[in-house]
């Protein structure tokens, strides 16, 4: 089955500390990737994606993901994380062939302790 | 340019009535897919729409249904009404139908709520 798993539903960072969103995806042939972020009744905003070529990608808000294919993975980094960077991270995929829809993994709540 | 809008923002309903959700995508889209977003969940498709046909469905049922106008505005519209049903429903537009990587542009949904 093709799916996407997002591990953990809740991160916890302190301001000024790395941030890592991990992402899986299981499907035999890779899939088009994407990070989206949703902040309080609000949709979706699209931070980063990854098509084709260089696998690290780098998106708005100092956000950055690396697709893996060995690992089939496609975590979400950045450096320092800022208050403004609390909201719910969803990793999405598209399918290569079929509808041009997304299938979302279940969201990663990040909360930024001051 | 403006960009994906929806209506109502907020909306309750009473089990085994009907509803119909809106969605003006943005200038120049010619696709729009509709999402349901469920409490504490990620979002899933439900249809999209190109050029005014339906162009891919996710496990919802027929009771689930949809159009696209002309101008590429959306409905939704749900029967029967079940309580299952409440939920954030997301309208997201782009360019191109199944080919290429466009990107899907969210509007800021409808909560709809069935009692």
């Amino acid at each position: 089955a093709q799916s996407v798993t997002q591990l953990g539903s809740h991160v916890s960072v302190s301001e000024g500390a790395l941030v890592l969103l991990r992402c899986n995806y299981s499907s035999s042939v890779p899939p088009y990737l994407f990070w989206y972020v949703q902040y309080p009744n609000q949709g979706l905003q699209l931070l980063l994606k990854y098509t084709t070529g260089a696998t690290l990608v780098k998106g708005i808000n100092g956000f950055e993901a690396e697709f893996k294919k060995s690992e089939t993975s496609f975590h979400l980094t950045k450096p320092s994380a800022h208050m403004s960077d609390a909201a719910e991270y969803f990793c999405a995929v598209r399918y290569q062939t079929g509808a041009n829809n997304l299938f979302f993994g279940t969201g990663t709540r990040l909360t930024v302790i001051p | 340019e403006t960009g994906v809008t929806q209506s109502p923002t907020h909306l309750i309903k009473t089990r085994g009535q009907q509803v119909t959700l809106r969605c003006s995508s943005q200038s120049g889209h010619n696709t729009v897919s509709w999402y349901q977003q469920a409490l504490g969940q990620g979002p899933q498709f439900i249809f999209q729409y190109y050029r005014e046909e339906e162009n891919g469905r996710g496990n919802f049922p027929p009771r689930f249904s949809g159009l696209q106008f002309p101008n590429y505005s959306s409905e939704l519209n749900v029967n029967a009404l079940e309580l299952d049903d409440s939920a954030l429903y997301l309208c997201a537009s782009s360019l191109g139908g199944t080919s290429g990587v466009y990107e899907q542009y969210f509007g800021p949904g409808t909560r709809l709520t069935v009692t």
